[in-house]
C-alpha cells in the first residue's frame, strides 16, 4: 500500500520570504499523481498544485512550485513571496493511476504559520 | 458555483444515536467519496462510489454505511454513533474513472459524539 509522509508537523515563514514543505511517499507503481492541498481555518480543502509522475518538468502555479524527485520519491512544495493568506494546513496526497483505483492517500499535514 | 455541498455543518450526538450526513455535488461527477479527518492525521477514506449504483469500502469503513442515491448525492450513515467517530467528515467528488481529475471537497461536517 502507498504511504505519504510529511515530516514537518509545523513550519513558519516571514511574510515575503520563501518556504519549502517536504513530502515523501512510498509506492511500487510507476504511474501516479501527486497533489498539494491547502486547508485554511475555514476547513475547506483547496487544491494548490498537482504533478503527473510521467512528467519530468516540475509543476508551477504562480507563487507555488514543486520539486519532484521521482527516484527519491520526494515531492516538496515551495511557496515564494509568502503572504498572510498562505497560513493554513498543507496536505500532500498521492493518487494511483493503476487498477481503477480512485483513492487519494494523504499525509498528516504541515501547519504553516506566516509571520508579518 | 456550489460545487460539493455537505449538510449539516455541525452536529452533536449521544452515543448510540443514529444520523445521516448528506452530500450533493452539481458538477456531474461520477465518483464521490467520504473522508474523516482526525487531529494530527491526514484524511482517511471511509467509503467511495465510483459511479451511480456502486459503493466500495475505503480504509476505515467500520461503523458506517453509505448510499449513492443518484449521481448527485452520496450519504453517509452512522447507525449507532460511538465517541471514536467524533471527527470532521469531508465529502468529495471527482470526474472518475478518468484519474486525471483532482477531487473537489465540501466544507466539512464537524461531528461530536458524547
Amino acid at each position: 500500500a502507498q504511504t505519504v509522509t510529511q515530516s514537518q508537523p509545523e513550519m513558519s515563514v516571514q511574510e515575503a520570504e520563501t518556504v519549502t514543505l517536504s513530502c515523501t511517499y512510498d509506492t511500487s507503481e510507476s504511474d501516479y499523481y501527486l497533489f498539494w492541498y491547502k486547508q485554511p481555518p475555514s476547513r475547506q480543502m483547496i487544491l494548490v498544485i498537482r504533478q503527473e509522475a510521467y512528467k519530468q518538468q516540475n509543476a508551477t502555479e504562480n507563487r507555488f512550485s514543486v520539486n519532484f524527485q521521482k527516484a527519491a520519491k520526494s515531492f516538496s512544495l515551495k511557496i515564494s513571496d509568502s503572504q498572510l493568506g498562505d497560513a493554513a494546513m498543507y496536505f500532500c496526497a498521492y493518487r494511483s493511476e493503476q487498477g481503477g483505483s480512485e483513492k487519494l492517500v494523504f499525509g498528516k499535514g504541515t501547519k504553516l504559520t506566516v509571520n508579518p | 458555483n456550489a460545487g460539493v455541498t455537505q449538510t449539516p455543518k455541525f452536529q452533536v450526538l449521544k452515543t448510540g444515536q443514529s444520523m445521516t450526513l448528506q452530500c450533493a455535488q452539481d458538477m456531474n461527477h461520477n465518483s464521490m467519496y467520504w473522508y474523516r479527518q482526525d487531529p494530527g492525521m491526514g484524511l482517511r477514506l471511509i467509503y467511495y462510489s465510483a459511479s451511480e449504483g456502486t459503493t466500495d469500502k475505503g480504509e476505515v469503513p467500520n461503523g458506517y454505511n453509505v448510499s449513492r442515491l443518484n449521481k448527485r448525492e452520496f450519504s453517509l450513515r452512522l447507525e449507532s454513533a460511538a465517541p471514536s467517530q467524533t471527527s470532521v467528515y469531508f465529502c468529495a467528488s471527482s470526474d472518475g474513472p478518468g484519474l486525471r481529475q483532482p477531487q473537489h471537497f465540501g466544507d466539512g461536517t464537524r461531528l461530536s459524539i458524547l
